[in-house]
């Protein structure tokens, strides 16, 4: 049974500050997706890493995926606050379903 | 635009009550989803089609049945709703991707917010 882990599962960080989240996932599997959640709000897609390799960025936020390591990395770039949210790292098993990660909820300070 | 939406968005119920969440989608999707969110605990497949003819239990199916009336339309059916069935539920939809590359990327609905007294 697939499994995916999020380290770590808060993080405090100040404005202006770099840091990463982790997802380790069990099982081989070369499907890796994050997803923004805001306070009582719906999933937002924010990467979709297909491959060994794979590298995506959208503005202060860079997706990683190394399939051998069975790891994903999000990096946060100079946070700000309004990337205060919850992110969610998802794998791709049989099946086409989708293992959610319990969620890093991020906030961002002034 | 294209988009997933369920209802209702809220529901207050009693214990032993049947409850029924709606979902419909115009992506033009084949694949649907039903998920339960609990704090903590991320987000857990309930059920999932991937067509019409095609109803398959996920990791958390006792207590809940659904039902694909078309392609556009999942139900999600709590026969005698439980306290521990309080949650947040999402419906989420995929396809294959356009250019044929399996995104199986998963577009997710607004939520309804259950709660069983």
């Amino acid at each position: 049974e697939l499994k995916v882990e999020q380290n770590p599962l808060f993080l405090s960080m100040q404005e202006g500050k770099n840091y990463t989240i982790y997802c380790n996932y069990s099982t081989t599997s070369d499907r890796l997706y994050w997803y923004r959640q805001d306070p009582g709000k719906s999933l937002e897609s924010l990467f979709v890493l297909l491959s060994n390799g794979a590298v995506k960025q959208e503005g202060r936020l860079m997706a990683s995926l190394d399939t051998k390591a069975r790891l994903s990395t999000l990096h946060i770039t100079a946070a700000v606050h309004d990337l205060s949210a919850t992110y969610f790292c998802a794998s791709l098993q049989v099946n086409y379903k989708l293992t959610f990660g319990k969620g890093t909820l991020l906030t961002v300070n002034p | 635009d294209a988009d997933v939406t369920q209802t209702p968005r809220n529901r207050i119920t009693k214990t032993g009550k049947r409850i029924m969440l709606e979902c419909s989608q115009t992506k033009g999707h084949d694949r649907m989803y039903w998920y339960r969110q609990d704090p903590g605990l991320g987000l857990r497949l309930i059920y999932y089609s991937f067509d019409v003819k095609d109803i398959n239990k996920g990791e958390i199916s006792d207590g809940y049945s659904v039902s694909r009336q078309a392609q556009a339309k999942f139900s999600l059916s709590l026969e005698s709703a439980i306290p521990n069935q309080t949650a947040l539920y999402f419906c989420a939809t995929s396809d294959l991707g356009t250019s044929g590359s399996l995104v199986h990327e998963q577009f997710f609905g607004p939520g309804t917010r259950l709660t069983v007294l």
